[in-house]
């Protein structure tokens, strides 16, 4: 039962910002919304997460919609090393669900 | 500081073969997950262990059990391989307090034949 909804594929130019969206419509008040990247078939890497406030780091930001039922990470200045799925995943206890992600591909 | 490790990296199995894939960390982590990754899907939790002693199945655990040897590690037993198990194997760990970050290792990848 998939808990998120994410388009298959996007594209972005290099040095433009890429914009990835994510729909979590039944997502629970203490539910969190994670965001993952995994490079060719290594480990998913750790990007971002948060529960209703947008939220910014080193690599990204989190925009969480007022409802919560949709979010979008940016990733201010896209480079070709963040060619990668990304993942957006609502955590359920103690359990991540996966789906089947994005596929970002910056080009040059 | 290696994070999280997992052995072997790859294997071939024939159907009916039994290995055990192992995972360890050294962050000092609580918590422990088992993940497949068939091609072109996200990843499925196999087990987790909340805490040294304890293991709970995630969303497809038939085919397979885990030990929580220590806190530092967590394996994987295929008691029966079979093909339906071919797949990438991840190893998580996470400090297990509440909103924590899984970690991820490099990876298994297992061929049964």
């Amino acid at each position: 039962d998939a808990k998120t909804t994410q388009p298959t594929s996007m594209d972005c130019a290099e040095g433009r910002a890429a914009n990835l969206p994510c729909n979590h419509s039944t997502i629970s008040g203490n539910e969190y919304v994670y965001w993952y990247r995994q490079i060719h078939s290594q480990g998913p890497q750790y990007i971002i997460h948060g529960l209703k406030n947008n939220e910014t780091n080193e690599m990204a930001s989190l925009i969480i919609t007022e409802d919560r039922k949709s979010s979008t990470l940016i990733l201010p200045h896209a480079t070709l090393r963040d060619t990668a799925v990304y993942y957006c995943i609502v955590k359920t206890g103690n359990q991540f669900y996966f789906g089947t992600g994005t596929s970002l591909t910056v080009i040059p | 500081n290696a994070g999280v490790t997992q052995t072997p990296k790859f294997q071939v199995l024939k159907t009916g073969q039994s290995m055990t894939l192992q995972c360890a960390q050294d962050m000092n982590h609580n918590s422990m997950y088992w993940y497949r990754q068939d091609p072109g899907m996200g990843l499925r939790l196999i087990y987790y262990s909340a805490s040294e002693g304890t293991t709970d199945k995630g969303e497809v655990p038939n085919g397979y059990n885990v030990s929580r040897l220590n806190k530092r590690e967590f394996s994987l037993r295929l008691e029966s391989a079979a093909p339906s198990q071919t797949s990438v194997y991840f190893c998580a760990s996470s400090d297990g307090a509440g909103q924590e970050t899984q970690y991820f290792g490099p990876g298994t990848r297992l061929l049964v034949l």
